[in-house]
């Protein structure tokens, strides 16, 4: 079966730290891959997804992942974190060629201090 | 109303209760999806359906029932429950069902159901 790790579960920065998040995923094939975010009393929101193209996605607010396929791995990275950042960080992906079935990661709970 | 709504956002019902959640969607969108979002386990995919048809039963039991009685709408009846069937429940929807390599085809969540039976 299908599978995602986030390696991360919690994760505390200062601001203007740079932020990597893991996400590595099982299935060989085809996939799509999606970072959400969920702030704090918020619902989930897209924050960059991968379909095809450019391994290196760019997302809102600053936000970047890369696509290496050999390593079966769609990390997140930020340069320079905001308090605003806080929030937890979802990893998913869809390997199912029929339909839509995305697979998360369990989530990084990010704390940023000021 | 815009993006995808759900209601009612918090629910405490009974083991022998029947309730329903529901969600509606603004977007157009020809396919719509139920989550399942437990403490300490990743979000858990339900149910799909697309375009009013059921395509996905991710192995749910029976006292969790959907109905899609149009594109823009879907609800989750429940009854029967468990104490551990309490979770938030998510709603989703998508342009349509396609799935890896079909092409860019993102899912938009609602802010969920809190859902405890006691």
């Amino acid at each position: 079966a299908q599978s995602v790790s986030q390696h991360n579960h919690h994760v505390i920065l200062s601001e203007a730290a740079s932020l990597e998040l893991g996400c590595n995923y099982s299935y060989g094939g085809t996939v799509n891959l999606f970072w959400y975010v969920q702030y704090p009393g918020q619902h989930l929101q897209l924050l960059l997804k991968y379909f095809s193209g450019d391994p290196l996605v760019k997302g809102i607010k600053g936000f970047e992942a890369e696509f290496i396929k050999s390593k079966f791995s769609f990390n997140l990275r930020k340069p320079s974190v905001q308090w605003s950042d806080t929030a937890e960080y979802f990893c998913a992906v869809n390997a199912d060629t029929g339909f839509q079935k995305l697979v998360f990661g369990t989530g990084t709970r990010l704390l940023v201090s000021p | 109303e815009t993006g995808v709504t759900q209601t009612p956002r918090h629910l405490v019902m009974g083991m022998t209760n029947k309730k329903s959640l529901k969600c509606e969607q603004h977007l157009g969108h020809n396919a719509m999806y139920w989550y399942k979002q437990s403490a300490k386990k990743p979000l858990e995919l339900m149910f799909v359906y697309s375009l009013e048809e059921r395509v996905e039963n991710n192995s749910v039991p029976s006292r969790f029932s959907p109905e899609c009685p149009n594109s823009s709408h879907l609800f989750l009846h429940l009854h029967t429950l468990q104490p551990e069937d309490s979770a938030l429940y998510l709603c989703a929807s998508s342009q349509d069902v396609g799935g890896a390599g079909y092409g860019d085809n993102e899912q938009f969540f609602g802010p969920g159901t809190r859902l405890t039976v006691l």
